[in-house]
């Protein structure tokens, strides 16, 4: 599976939208980009995935460039609940996941 | 969506003894698990890939009879840190394919304290 890049860490105000980028720029065509979040101690939560078309659901968008390389995940009013380390995985078929260093996002009152 | 039970949440045992963590699909069958190991502040590494009815496949570096992996059944999957020394301390993680095999579901995680 391919690697990503993420910073490192990010913070966000409260309320407002989160985004959150992530290269990937060796996927291969049958690779799906993935976000899973991790709030410390638990098992990670699936956030939402996508091939190449731009995906929503009532935790959040993801935007996957029209070259595939990079993607950003976007929570549109982020909460203090919603800070958690975000992992940014591409993944063929039914594979393993990798997971990288991921972003610690840190959500400010 | 699907939800993947990991028991126990919590364990401490003393050096020497066995312990097993269960990992189960609720709600749906599971024919592949993974298991993966985190240190503090340190990402999840798969340790390795469960398959119901046949061997587990062990990740480079993982001692497999250290790390004991039986998946007996579509929704069961145990995994047994032998002779545990405090170095095994850590979070144990599982995950389990959905049905359609696009999304991988996780459970809450062990911590295992070896004293």
């Amino acid at each position: 599976d391919a690697k990503t890049t993420q910073p490192p860490s990010m913070d966000c105000a409260e309320g407002r939208a989160a985004n959150l980028p992530c290269n990937h720029s060796t996927i291969s065509g049958n690779e799906y980009v993935y976000w899973y979040r991790q709030i410390h101690s638990q098992g990670p939560q699936y956030i939402i995935h996508g091939l190449k078309n731009n995906e929503t659901n009532e935790m959040a968008s993801l935007i996957i460039t029209e070259d595939r390389k990079s993607s950003t995940l976007i929570l549109p009013h982020a909460t203090l609940r919603d800070t958690a380390v975000y992992y940014c995985i591409v993944r063929s078929g039914a594979n393993n996941l990798f997971f990288g260093t991921g972003t610690r996002l840190t959500v400010i009152p | 969506g699907a939800v993947v039970s990991q028991h126990p949440s919590r364990v401490i045992c003393k050096s020497g003894t066995s312990v097993k963590i269960e990992c189960r699909s609720l709600d749906f069958q599971a024919t592949t698990m993974f298991w993966y190991r985190q240190f503090p502040k340190k990402s999840l590494m798969l340790m390795a890939t469960s398959n119901e009815g046949s061997k587990a496949t062990y990740e480079q570096g993982v001692e497999k009879d250290k790390f004991l992996i039986n998946h007996a059944s579509l929704t069961l999957s145990t995994l047994t840190v032998t002779s545990a020394h405090p170095e095994d301390s850590s979070f144990y993680i599982c995950s389990a394919n959905g049905q359609l095999n696009t999304e991988a579901f996780f459970g809450q995680g062990t911590r295992l304290t070896v004293v």
